[in-house]
């Protein structure tokens, strides 16, 4: 069964720091991994996804690597913004016959002024 | 487009209750998706379905029905509330199964 593993669980940075997002997977056998952002009481927005071919996928501050064959992805941030502050969840969609995203508990990030 | 759009925001419910959480999309997507959320813990995948007719149970289909009638709407059918299903319930969709999938911006259920 897969499971998804976001270390830190929260995480507080100075506005401007560039920051490290950390997500691990067990089973390597998956079809992409995608980056989510969750701000309170609200739904999720898609950040960037990477399919399992990929190495990394980059969207204006964002960047995110993938490593399939250690089951890790990185979210990088670069130059904070108090407007950054949220949960960052990662989910993985793995292998055949599965529809099922599997989902982190998510890192919860303030961005300190 | 207004995307993956969910009613109601927000609801209670008594014990033995039943209600129907609608979700609709208007990006022509085929797949569609009803997740639970529960403090502290990873979303967790109710039911999905592929197209208008098929569905398919997730990982915690106990105590949940679904339909799909047209591409556009997956409603979710709670039975008889249970405490357990007290959670934030999310709709999402793709185009195809491993594309990008776009939220609904939840509903919030208490089942007292």
């Amino acid at each position: 069964k897969q499971e998804v593993t976001q270390i830190p669980a929260a995480l507080s940075v100075p506005e401007g720091e560039n920051l490290v997002l950390n997500c691990s997977f067990t089973d390597s056998a998956i079809y992409n991994l995608q980056w989510f952002r969750q701000d309170p009481g609200k739904g999720l927005t898609s950040l960037l996804l990477i399919q399992s071919s990929q190495r990394e996928q980059t969207s204006g501050r964002l960047n995110a690597s993938l490593d399939k064959s250690s089951g890790r992805s990185t979210l990088y941030i670069a130059a904070s913004q108090p407007g950054d502050s949220a949960t960052y969840l990662c989910a993985v969609s793995s292998g055949a016959g599965s529809y099922q995203l599997t989902f982190g508990k998510g890192t919860k990030l303030s961005v300190i002024p | 487009n207004a995307g993956v759009t969910q009613t109601p925001k927000f609801r209670i419910l008594k014990i033995g209750q039943s209600m129907t959480l609608q979700c609709t999309q208007d990006m022509n997507h085929n797949y569609m998706y009803w997740y639970r959320q529960d403090p502290g813990m990873g979303l967790k995948l109710i039911y999905y379905s592929v197209g208008a007719g098929i569905t398919d149970k997730g990982e915690v289909p106990n105590g949940y029905n679904v339909s799909r009638s047209t591409t556009e709407d997956f409603p979710l059918r709670l039975e008889l509330a249970a405490p357990s299903q007290t959670s934030v319930y999310f709709c999402a969709s793709s185009y195809l199964r491993d594309n990008e999938q776009f939220f609904g911006p939840g509903t919030r259920l208490t089942v007292l």
